[in-house]
């Protein structure tokens, strides 16, 4: 069974700093792996994935993400933060073995000050 | 425009009552899913469907019922059984594909709450 683990339901950050968001994923085939953002009571939008390929992978609004089998971690990161990206991120698996739906983790709530 | 329109964007439910969430989609999309959404609990899969006329259970999908009837239509029903149905409900789609690499687009959401 497929699992994320997102370290920190809430992460506070200025503006211009650096935004780290971290996500640990389990897996028992590799992974495919989704970042999507949701601002207050909107849907989900995707922001990148990793599928197969390149390991570092650039999505919308300046974001990045690296896959590292050997941490099981997808971070993601953007290197100057704007009052924009405060919003929730959640980290999503699904399996490449087969048919499978994704597993979200339970979000974190980025905070951004000026 | 294409994309995935949600209806009401709030609903109300009373004790005992069933009722419809209503998920449309116009990206021709083959696959579908129904989400629910609890505050610090992310996004828990309810119901999902590969094709027309077939579709599955996810993690909670007590309580719960859908139909697929058309490619473009998924509308998911609250039953009475359901004890805590207030939350935030999500609707997405998906090309089928069913490798697990697809990209699930989503709807603006529906919130019920029980008065």
């Amino acid at each position: 069974a497929q699992s994320v683990t997102q370290l920190g339901s809430h992460v506070s950050v200025s503006e211009g700093a650096l935004v780290l968001l971290r996500c640990n994923y389990s897996s028992s085939v590799p992974p495919y792996l989704f970042w999507y953002v949701q601002y207050p009571n909107q849907g989900l939008q995707l922001l990148l994935k990793y599928t197969t390929g390149a390991t570092l992978v650039k999505g919308i609004n300046g974001f990045e993400a690296e896959f590292k089998k050997s941490e099981t971690s997808f971070h993601l990161t953007k290197p100057s933060a704007h009052m924009s990206d405060a919003a929730e991120y959640f980290c999503a698996v699904s399996d490449s073995g087969g048919y499978s739906t994704l597993t979200f983790g339970k979000g974190t709530m980025l905070l951004v000050s000026p | 425009d294409g994309g995935i329109t949600q209806s009401p964007k709030y609903l109300f439910r009373k004790e005992g009552q069933n009722v419809t969430l209503s998920c449309e989609q116009n990206l021709n999309h083959d696959a579908m899913y129904w989400y629910r959404q609890d505050p610090g609990q992310g996004l828990r899969l309810i119901y999902y469907s590969q094709i027309v006329n077939d579709f599955q259970k996810g993690d909670i999908a007590e309580g719960y019922s859908v139909s697929r009837e058309k490619k473009e239509s998924f509308p998911l029903t609250v039953t009475s059984a359901q004890k805590n149905p207030t939350a935030f409900y999500l609707c997405a789609s998906s090309d089928a594909g069913g490798v697990g690499r697809e990209t699930q687009y989503f709807g603006p959401g529906t919130r019920l709450l029980v008065l």
